[in-house]
C-alpha cells in the first residue's frame, strides 16, 4: 500500500544505547518530518527535510539526528538514549509545502521505550 | 511564534449528543487550518483543511468552521466509533510546516 511505512514499530531500549528509526514512503514527497508524541500530548516537530540532502531542526532536537540521502528514506538516530526520548515517534511526508488539501501523510508510528 | 490551543481536553458524550470542539490559533498569516483524527496506537489522519474565515467543510457527523482566530469541530449526533483524539494544526504562509494542537480526546459512550 502507498503511504508512509515506520519500522520497527516497538523497541525498548537500555539508557545510553543507540537506534536508528527507520521512514520509508513511496509517494514521491520532497518533504519529511519527524514528530514525537507523549502520552497525552501534541506532537513536537523533532527535524524536518524538504528534500534528498537537505534538512533542518524543528521544535526538540537534541539528542536526535538525521539524513536524508534519498527522497524516500528519512530516518533518525537516537545518540546515547535517555529515559526522556521515551515517546511514540511519527514520521510523516508531503508533497510541497504542507500539501495544501491533505496535510501530511503520518506512518503508523514507533513507540520506544528508554530503560 | 505560532501558537495552537484546543479545548476542551476532554469531552465525553452520549451517543447522540451533539457537541462542539475549539481550536484557536495565532499565526501571522494563515495558509491552512488542519483537523485530524488520532486512533489509539495509530497515526494522525486527514480530515479537512480550511484555508479563510467563513469556511466550512462537512464529512459524515463531522462539520469544521473557521473564523479569523478560531475553528470549530461540530459533531451531530456521535456514535461510539466517533470516539478518537482530534488534532487540529495550522499552517503559517512563511511556514514549512505544520503547528499541531494538544488535541481533544473524545469518549461517546453507547
Amino acid at each position: 500500500n502507498a503511504g508512509v511505512t515506520q519500522t520497527p514499530k516497538f523497541r525498548i531500549l537500555k539508557i545510553g544505547q543507540s537506534m536508528t528509526l527507520q521512514c520509508a514512503q513511496d509517494m514521491n514527497h520532497n518533504y519529511m518530518y519527524w514528530y514525537r508524541q507523549d502520552p497525552g500530548m501534541g506532537l513536537k516537530l523533532i527535524y524536518y527535510s524538504v528534500g534528498a540532502g537537505i534538512t533542518d531542526k524543528g521544535e526538540v532536537p537534541n539528542g536526535y539526528n538525521v539524513s536524508r540521502s534519498t527522497t524516500e528514506d528519512f530516518p533518525l538516530r537516537l545518540e546515547l538514549a535517555a529515559p526522556s526520548q521515551t515517546s511514540v515517534y511519527f514520521c510523516a511526508s508531503s508533497g510541497d509545502r504542507g500539501q495544501a488539501n491533505y496535510g501530511y501523510t503520518f506512518g503508523s508510528g514507533t513507540r520506544l521505550t528508554v530503560v | 511564534e505560532d501558537q495552537v490551543t484546543q479545548s476542551p481536553e476532554a469531552l465525553r458524550l452520549q451517543e447522540g449528543e451533539s457537541s462542539s470542539l475549539n481550536c484557536s490559533y495565532t499565526v501571522s498569516g494563515l495558509r491552512g487550518l488542519f483537523w485530524y483524527r488520532q486512533d489509539p496506537g495509530k497515526g494522525p489522519e486527514f480530515l479537512f483543511t480550511l484555508y479563510s474565515a467563513g469556511e466550512e467543510k462537512e464529512k459524515e457527523r463531522l462539520k469544521a468552521t473557521l473564523t479569523k482566530k478560531e475553528s470549530f469541530l461540530h459533531i451531530t449526533a456521535p456514535k461510539p466509533e466517533d470516539s478518537a483524539t482530534y488534532l487540529c494544526a495550522v499552517y503559517e504562509t512563511s511556514g514549512s510546516r505544520l503547528t499541531f494542537g494538544e488535541g481533544t480526546q473524545l469518549t461517546v459512550n453507547p
